[in-house]
């Protein structure tokens, strides 16, 4: 069954914190995308990865960090310099070879502090 | 930052009506991308029209694009409840990561 896995589907965080959220991906796909989205609102970037162990930042990569060490994984942790993570996240990855840049999203993490 | 903005925010239709909803864009673009979201859910690809295109049909969607004013529409014919989503428009411009526009919420009344 191919696809993005994203988990938890929930999580919550603790003052303080850091959390890892997962996306797996089984599509054989190069790049790699993490995006942030806010009730009502779009989709902004966080980060994102053309290659295995490289990655760029997005445009709200303050208060992130991601690793790309396998082409199927793309870790997002939240740490605890991200004042406001309530939100919810969204994976994704694309396939570079026709140029298109189409996405494939994974279910989603909402991310909620207690 | 935002490069496409949506019009309308919301649109409330009833059942066999068409759904138009607009995108505006800011930069030079390679192509235009319409997604749809289901509530809570992750986004799904719908249509791709390149930068040299003017229109695209994709089933009951249909996808205009003026790059001269910088504006896309996307039109569902005959709406179905089941088309009741979010939809955003999403820019493609070399960079390798898509710019995502705020979205149009459609509700479709049975």
């Amino acid at each position: 069954d191919g696809g993005i896995t994203q988990s938890p589907k929930y999580l919550f965080r603790k003052e303080g914190q850091n959390v890892t959220l997962s996306c797996e991906q089984n599509l054989n796909h190069d790049a790699m995308y993490w995006y942030r989205q806010d009730p009502g609102q779009g989709l902004r970037l966080i980060y994102y990865s053309q290659i295995v162990n490289d990655f760029q930042k997005g445009d709200i990569a303050e208060g992130y960090s991601v690793s790309r060490e396998k082409k199927e994984s793309f870790p997002l942790t939240v740490t605890s310099a991200q004042k406001n993570p309530t939100a919810f996240y969204l994976c994704a990855s694309s396939s570079d070879g026709s140029g298109k840049n189409i996405q494939y999203f994974g279910a989603g993490t909402r991310l909620s502090v207690l | 930052s935002q490069q496409g903005e949506e019009d309308p925010q919301a649109l409330s239709i009833q059942e066999g009506e068409n759904a138009t909803m607009n995108c505006s864009y800011k930069t030079s673009i390679n192509n235009l991308q319409w997604y749809r979201q289901n509530s809570g859910r992750g986004l799904v690809h719908l249509i791709l029209i390149r930068s040299n295109e003017r229109e695209k049909h994709s089933g009951r969607l249909r996808v205009t694009l003026d790059t001269s004013k910088k504006s896309s529409s996307l039109l569902i014919t005959a709406s179905r409840a089941a088309d009741t989503a979010s939809y955003f428009c999403a820019t493609e411009t070399g960079r390798r990561a898509l710019t995502f526009g705020s979205g149009t919420r459609l509700q479709v009344q049975p």
